[in-house]
């Protein structure tokens, strides 16, 4: 039971361009979201995160949306880089428990093509 | 500032034989985790130490065994290593676990291999 998705194994964008990563949870009780970002042989690092009682979250060139309607999230980059190129994972969590028994999506490998 | 630290980087086990992988924080934190990445799966949670003392299964944890050593330390067992536990396995730890806005950092990962 993949509580959390990211239907998109990849995405390919150029340079300068948006790129949209996707993920959708089915677990009504997470109500905190976060997104991770993995170089090849480095563990994920920490990106940006939303709490349920917002719907948007920026942090300069990337901006999380929420739809909690939807049960959907999405990690906008604006505009996207080169060096942005990366497997993305999208992670949520219940509030209460510890904040890293986190439960992650399969991940979208992103490049960005100069 | 080290961060999270994990030894060793990579490891080749024969079927049946025992390892066990080593994590340390510097970062005073107090929950610490284990989680392993298999291609199409992301990561899961095998088992986690909210605090010094205790620790708790997660999703994954047949195969394992866990030690919170101290605050600092936690390792992750294979008593009798299987090829399905071929994966890359990534220590974490975060530091209030019970507020907001707080993530989990990680490390640079194990990447074992059963043979």
């Amino acid at each position: 039971d993949q509580q959390v998705k990211q239907n998109s194994p990849s995405l390919s964008v150029q340079e300068g361009r948006i790129s949209i990563l996707n993920c959708d949870y089915t677990n009504s009780m997470f109500d905190y979201f976060l997104w991770y970002k993995k170089y090849p042989a480095e563990g994920p690092t920490f990106l940006i995160s939303i709490s349920s009682i917002k719907d948007k979250n920026e942090d300069g060139r990337f901006t999380v949306f929420l739809n909690k309607s939807a049960k959907h999230l999405s990690l906008h980059i604006v505009p996207s880089q080169p060096g942005d190129s990366a497997v993305y994972f999208c992670a949520a969590v219940r509030s209460g428990t510890s904040y890293g028994k986190l439960t992650f999506g399969q991940g979208t490998i992103l490049t960005v093509h100069p | 500032n080290a961060g999270v630290t994990q030894t060793p980087k990579f490891q080749v086990l024969k079927t049946g034989q025992s390892m066990t992988l080593q994590c340390a924080q510097d970062m005073n934190h107090n929950s610490m985790y284990w989680y392993r990445q298999d291609p199409g799966m992301g990561l899961r949670l095998i088992y986690y130490s909210a605090s010094e003392g205790t620790t708790d299964k997660g999703e994954v944890p047949n195969g394992y065994n866990v030690s919170r050593l101290n605050k600092r330390e936690f390792s992750l067992r294979l008593e009798s290593a299987a090829p399905s536990q071929t994966s890359v396995y990534f220590c974490a730890s975060s530091q209030r676990p019970r507020l907001v806005n707080t993530e989990a950092f990680f490390g640079q990962g194990t990447r074992l291999t059963v043979v």
